[in-house]
């Protein structure tokens, strides 16, 4: 398995510009996270879908920020328009879904590094 | 409500010598409680989780957890380091009361020095 891919690896943006991070989840699985690191607030999740469903999004930081899952093998996470303060690398993550989530593993992809200048 | 605090932020080992990561947390429910590291500029990879199970945990790698309820803590431990255990940890605690909840914990850096 190709295990979780995330696009791009790196952005690189100017404030006020639209931002898209795209991740595919390993086949199967039903639950979906993305998550934010920063040096100052660590990993932080923002929101989680299980099949396909966005079930709670008090994470996401504003309005400025929105994502969707289309359909079980892909998740977009927008920022419009970005900040400089939203710099910070972004994580996908997907588990099998069908237990509680409590106890399952999450699958990482390797993240996006944005940086908004 | 749930917390998760590793105590070192950074642990630094010589080769061959035992490695100890400490891990305390606070949650009002039955937690899980898991292991991750991240190597430079890669995603997290899971080590070990504990789900209410045998409260001795072995992973990847030669690492293993130990839960205690009792002293609230889930220490990380390896009995022999190697140079490719460099790498960040995190200690996650989860629970699924009253909604799905996963906290991080700060991250211990370890080192480790031929």
């Amino acid at each position: 398995d190709a295990g979780v891919i995330q696009s791009p690896r790196h952005e690189v943006t100017e404030m006020g510009q639209e931002v898209t991070l795209r991740c595919k989840p390993i086949s199967g699985h039903n639950s979906l996270f993305w998550y934010r690191q920063t040096m100052m607030r660590g990993l932080e999740l923002l929101i989680y879908f299980n099949n396909n469903v966005p079930i709670d999004d008090s994470g996401m930081p504003e309005d400025r920020f929105s994502a969707k899952m289309p359909n079980a093998s892909f998740s977009t996470l927008k920022i419009q328009p970005s900040e400089p303060r939203d710099s910070a690398v972004y994580f996908c993550a997907s588990s099998l879904g069908v237990g509680g989530f409590r106890q399952e593993t999450q699958y990482f992809g390797p993240g996006t590094r944005l940086l908004v200048l | 409500a749930q917390s998760v605090t590793q105590l070192d932020s950074h642990v630094s080992v010589s080769e061959g010598t035992p490695v100890l990561l400490r891990c305390n947390y606070s949650s009002s429910y039955s937690p899980s409680l898991f292991w991750y590291v991240q190597h430079p500029n890669k995603g997290l990879q899971l080590l070990l989780k504990y789900t209410s199970a045998a409260t001795l945990v072995k992973g990847i790698n030669g690492f293993e957890a130990e839960f205690k309820k009792s002293e609230t803590s889930f220490h990380l431990t390896k009995p022999s380091a190697h140079m490719s255990d460099a790498a960040e940890y995190f200690c996650v605690v989860t629970s699924d009361t009253g909604g799905f909840k996963t906290i991080f914990g700060a991250g211990t850096r370890l080192f480790v020095k031929a």
